[in-house]
């Protein structure tokens, strides 16, 4: 079946503006996250959805970032205003279920660039 | 504050030896560790996990050993093929609590034909 998918594959944006990154996770997977990973470091979290509620949004780094899901599908990454400190791999992820142990199910991520 | 770290950022192996990558972890309540391979311009995939009642799980010829007093994991891949070469991150959760991965930085792994 279809793994998790992302889109864009890659964005450029310009300091300052805003962009929204999409995720698209395994149909029927209630659990979906977020990580980013800046050059040379690992995954950090950003946020953890359970259907459409966001029980840990503990990783998000300013109030520049937020994130919505419909039901039990897409996703949405909004950056306001963004900085060049915001360049990342976005990663998306998702589980049959939340909870420890789960394995997660990555999608190929979104490159962005702020210039 | 790094929870989990990897301090080896790459590891080279000659194919058919024994690759081993460690990680050490920082919290105590970490109960389940995980490994991911990533290749360039994909997601991470799973490849082997343990829980923290074992000290070793096995998977053909992927193998994980957790060491709890020293808070230390370890993969051993024998033998290593060329088809292993990739970045591989080790993560950590907790039992009760957030629901998230913590991640290590990664080692990049280079098996040598």
């Amino acid at each position: 079946g279809a793994g998790v998918s992302q889109s864009p594959s890659n964005k450029v944006t310009e300091k300052g503006k805003d962009v929204e990154l999409r995720c698209d996770p395994i149909s029927g997977h209630t659990a979906l996250y977020w990580y980013r990973q800046r050059l040379g470091q690992g995954l950090e979290f950003l946020i953890y959805f359970q259907g459409n509620s966001a029980p840990d949004k503990s990783g998000l780094p300013s109030d520049r970032f937020s994130a919505e899901r419909t039901g039990e599908s897409v996703s949405t990454l909004t950056i306001q205003r963004t900085q060049q400190e915001d360049s990342a791999v976005y990663l998306c992820a998702s589980s049959p279920r939340g909870g420890a142990g789960v394995e997660q199910y990555f999608g190929p991520g979104t490159r962005l660039t702020v210039t | 504050d790094q929870q989990v770290k990897q301090n080896s950022p790459s590891l080279s192996v000659q194919e058919g030896r024994i690759s081993i990558l460690n990680c050490d972890y920082t919290n105590s309540m970490f109960d389940y560790f995980l490994w991911y391979k990533k290749y360039p311009a994909e997601g991470p995939t799973f490849l082997i996990s343990i829980s923290s009642i074992k000290d070793k799980n096995e998977d053909g010829r992927f193998t994980v050993f957790l060491n709890k007093s020293a808070k230390h994991l370890s993969l051993h891949i024998v033998p290593s093929q060329p088809g292993d070469s990739a970045v591989y991150f080790c993560a950590a959760s907790l039992y009760q609590g957030a629901q998230k991965l913590v991640f290590g930085q990664g080692t990049r792994l280079t098996i040598n034909p």
